[in-house]
Formats: C-alpha cells, structure tokens, sequence
C-alpha cells in the first residue's frame, strides 16, 4: 500500500530562490492537507483542499507562500521568495473526508541558507 | 494561542511498566481527539483516536480516556517497550460543517528504557 508521497525529502536553497515542495495523497482520499513543523511553533497546518478545492488557508504565513491541487493525485506548495526563515519541516497528508485520522508523508526538510 | 497543549515536553519510563500521556483542550468545539506516534526523519503516524461520545478508546496496548468536563485527554501504553519510544502528538477537530482540520499539541518525547 503506497502511502503519502513527498518529494523531494531535503532541500536547500539559497535566499531569494524558488522552492516547490511536492505530494501525491493515498489513492481515494479526497482531502489533502499541508503542514509546517518547526520548533517554536510545532506542526502548523497551512492549508487543505477538500475534493481539489482549497477550503482553508488561513494558515498560509504571507502571499509568497501558494499551494496548489491540480487533480486528485497530486499537489504543491510552492515558496517565492524565500527565506530563511521558511527553513522546516514540511508535512503533507490525506484523509477521507470527514472526522478521521489524517495519513501523513515523511515531510520535506527545507534549507534556506 | 495554543488550543491543544502537551505540557509534559518528555517522559521517561522503564521497559513493562505504563505509561501515560497528558492532553489539555481548550476550544469545547473539539469533538474528535487523535492521538499520532513520530520517530525521526518520518511523518507522524496515526495511533489511536476517540469520538466526544465516548470516554475511552482501546487497541491492545493502547488505551486512550477523555474527561470532556475537564478538557483532558491522556493515552496509556501497558506495557511499554523500548519501541515504543519516540515524539507523541495530541491532536483535536471539530466536526462542523466541512471543517476537519487538526491541531496538533507539542508533543510529548517518550523514552521506554530497557
């Protein structure tokens, strides 16, 4: 059973670049979130789509920060620019819709120099 | 504002006996309680979980109590074992409508020493 897939697992990047960070949800899930852990402020969640549609994204940080969800099996959230203090670990997950528990990746380790 | 604080940031306990996992809740919307495991370089990975309705949750070792009256959730572990140390995350959703995000506590660092 393929779970959560994040690419890539590390990045770094210098100051000012463009950064994509990647994700393919579980087969049948319908609801895809995106999260933010560091250490201050633990695991944020940033935005999520239900049915490929974003339905919160008041955890989105600033306008350099997007995310998108072009079809069911895959999305991205993208930083430009960025900054060093965007350095983290970025986690996606999926779910069904509905309470339940939430499937997550093993994250993106994001590198700002 | 933290709505889901772990206030314990490590516990430590040795192999066979129990341990326990704290929780604190404060938005009385949350009806739905989680609780994930994470080791190292991995993403957290769902354990156990209990619904308002319910004040207690078991799987095997696992055994998850809510007292709704005083916001307060704790996970037990009978008996622990050396695998089962690692960063324990309490999480919470409200049900409302299409609202089903999680927040997330701290987490709690376990140590099971052999």
């Amino acid at each position: 059973d393929a779970g959560v897939i994040q690419s890539p697992r590390h990045e770094v990047t210098e100051m000012g670049q463009e950064v994509t960070l990647r994700c393919k949800p579980i087969s049948g899930h319908n609801s895809l979130f995106w999260y933010r852990q560091t250490m201050m402020r633990g695991l944020e969640l940033l935005i999520y789509f239900n049915n490929n549609v974003p339905i919160d994204d008041s955890g989105m940080p600033e306008d350099r920060f997007s995310a998108k969800m072009p079809n069911a099996s895959f999305s991205t959230l993208k930083i430009q620019p960025s900054e060093p203090r965007d350095s983290a670990v970025y986690f996606c997950a999926s779910s069904f819709r509905g309470p339940g528990p939430q499937h997550f990746g093993d994250g993106t380790r994001l590198s700002i120099l | 504002d933290q709505q889901v604080k772990q206030n314990s940031p490590s516990l430590s306990v040795q192999e066979g006996r129990i341990s326990i996992l704290n929780c604190d809740y404060t938005n009385s919307m949350f009806d739905y309680f989680l609780w994930y495991k994470k080791y190292p370089a991995e993403g957290p990975t769902f354990l156990i979980s209990i619904s308002s309705i319910k004040d207690k949750n078991e799987d095997g070792r696992f055994t998850v109590f809510l007292n709704k009256s005083a916001k307060h959730l704790s996970l037990h572990i009978v008996p622990s074992q050396p695998g089962d140390s690692a960063v324990y995350f309490c999480a919470a959703s409200g049900s409302g409508g299409s609202n089903y995000k999680l927040t997330f506590g701290k987490g709690t660092l376990l140590t099971v020493n052999p």
